[in-house]
């Protein structure tokens, strides 16, 4: 996964708590992402980013914020974390999609408790 | 909206034997067309894409993938799995112009010894 790195790899939290996950690349890539996955639902796409400040809902937005202040950075905050949230989230990254498709990152492992 | 159907969340296999893993999609406009493969407790890596031209790509690892228009299929092969092909596979699909992937649910092959 060379050129992008989430944070944490792994977390716990309880039900109510924020919730901000970490996405760093080093490519200059345009687009980033935030898919979860869930077994049975392959990967479903929360929230996406065309550029700085430029952010968009996916299919499973709800109760989930991002931000992206610098290029190189998305951050995804679960508002009020509630036990359908645990998950793996994948971020990737994207020079254009359509033609190189995607790279993505080692994933982050969060668990509501 | 566009879907992307993977027949069979699991398929096993014989070490030697024929790979074969569907993926169909449904798209009002020719799509562009990927198949990823994540290996355990990592991320997802690119295995092969069609964008244009010939519609038989050929991909990392010997894995192979045929679009037919008419089936709106995508499916993937390799003529002799091995064991390290064991893994989950996802097929995905992104439109003309438009940044986003949608993704089948995945399927897990497994390769017996």
């Amino acid at each position: 996964d060379a050129g992008i790195t989430q944070s944490p790899r792994h977390k716990v939290t309880e039900t109510g708590t924020p919730v901000t996950l970490r996405c760093h690349q080093t490519e200059n890539h345009r687009y980033m992402y935030w898919y979860r996955q869930d077994p049975g639902h392959g990967l479903r796409l929360i929230h996406y980013s065309y550029g700085v400040k430029d952010t968009d809902k996916g299919e499973v937005s709800d109760g989930y914020s991002v931000s992206r202040s610098k290029t190189e950075d998305f951050l995804l905050t679960l508002e009020s974390a509630t036990s359908s949230q645990t998950s793996v989230y994948f971020c990737a990254i994207s020079e254009s999609a359509q033609n190189y498709g995607y790279t993505f990152g080692s994933g982050t492992r969060l668990t509501v408790v | 909206a566009q879907s992307v159907t993977q027949l069979g969340s699991h398929v096993s296999v014989s070490e030697g034997a024929l790979v074969l893993l569907r993926c169909n999609y449904s798209s009002s406009v020719p799509p562009y067309l990927f198949w990823y493969v994540q290996y355990p407790n990592q991320g997802l890596q690119l295995l092969l894409k069609y964008t244009t031209g010939a519609t038989l790509v050929k991909g990392i690892n010997g894995f192979e993938a045929e679009f037919k228009k008419s089936e709106t299929s995508f499916h993937l092969t390799k003529p002799s799995a091995h064991m390290s092909d064991a893994a989950e596979y996802f097929c995905a699909v992104s439109l003309y112009n438009f940044n986003k992937f949608y993704f089948g649910s995945g399927t897990k092959l497994n390769v017996k010894p």
